[in-house]
């Protein structure tokens, strides 16, 4: 089965330009989680979806930040306009609806703002 | 509210060392415990789950056992290896109001030298 599939694994681009980070979750799966990961601050919940709609969005640093997910198959963070200090590793993770189930992880996609 | 609170690391081994890692825990109600590694350069994978107490989860030699009376969920390897170099995260499933949520610990790295 495939598993959770991020793009790109890697962004390299300027600050103040626009970054969108792309996840295809796992066929089936209903919770979507968004996670950024730097060493600083380790591993940060950032928003997550249940059956494409945003149900806790709290770890959203600031309004550049956005996420969507318009259909059970894709999701997309966006980050407008983008800063240095944005730099980090964002994860994208999945799992089933039903009571405590583990997350999928992706690869992540490795950003740097320059 | 929920938290996951394990050992600070780095720890680094000998090959063949028995290994410990601490992962105590807050909560309320009946919670999932899992185990997640992370090897450089990659996400999050599942290394074991339990969810009751008492249970064992176990997987590619590790063992960690549920512990209700001292909210713990130790990890342990009887003999490390090389290739066991990885950044150990322990989680619980928030089975409070967000359903689907994990709680991280901040993440234990290990290291074993050859």
């Amino acid at each position: 089965d495939a598993g959770v599939i991020q793009s790109p694994r890697h962004e390299v681009t300027e600050m103040g330009q626009e970054v969108t980070l792309r996840c295809k979750p796992i066929s089936g799966h209903d919770y979507l989680f968004w996670y950024r990961q730097t060493m600083m601050r380790g591993l940060e919940l950032l928003i997550y979806f249940n059956n494409n709609v945003p149900i806790d969005d709290s770890g959203m640093p600031e309004d550049r930040f956005s996420a969507k997910m318009p259909n059970a198959s894709f999701s997309t963070l966006k980050i407008q306009p983008s800063e240095p200090r944005d730099s980090a590793v964002y994860f994208c993770a999945s799992s089933r609806q039903a009571p405590n189930q583990p997350q999928h992880f992706g690869d992540g996609t490795r950003l740097s703002i320059l | 509210g929920n938290s996951v609170t394990q050992m600070e690391g780095p720890v680094t081994l000998s090959e063949e060392a028995f290994l410990t890692i601490n992962c105590t825990y807050t909560a309320t109600g009946y919670p999932s415990l899992f185990w997640y590694v992370q090897y450089p350069g990659e996400g999050l994978q599942l290394l074991l789950k339990a969810t009751k107490a008492d249970d064992k989860g176990s997987n590619k030699g590790f063992e960690a056992t549920y512990r209700k009376e001292t909210t713990s969920f130790h990890l342990e390897k009887g003999s490390v290896q090389v290739s066991d170099s990885a950044v150990y995260f322990c989680a619980l499933s928030d089975s409070g109001g967000s359903q689907g949520n994990l709680i991280f610990g901040k993440g234990t790295k290990l290291s074993v030298k050859p």
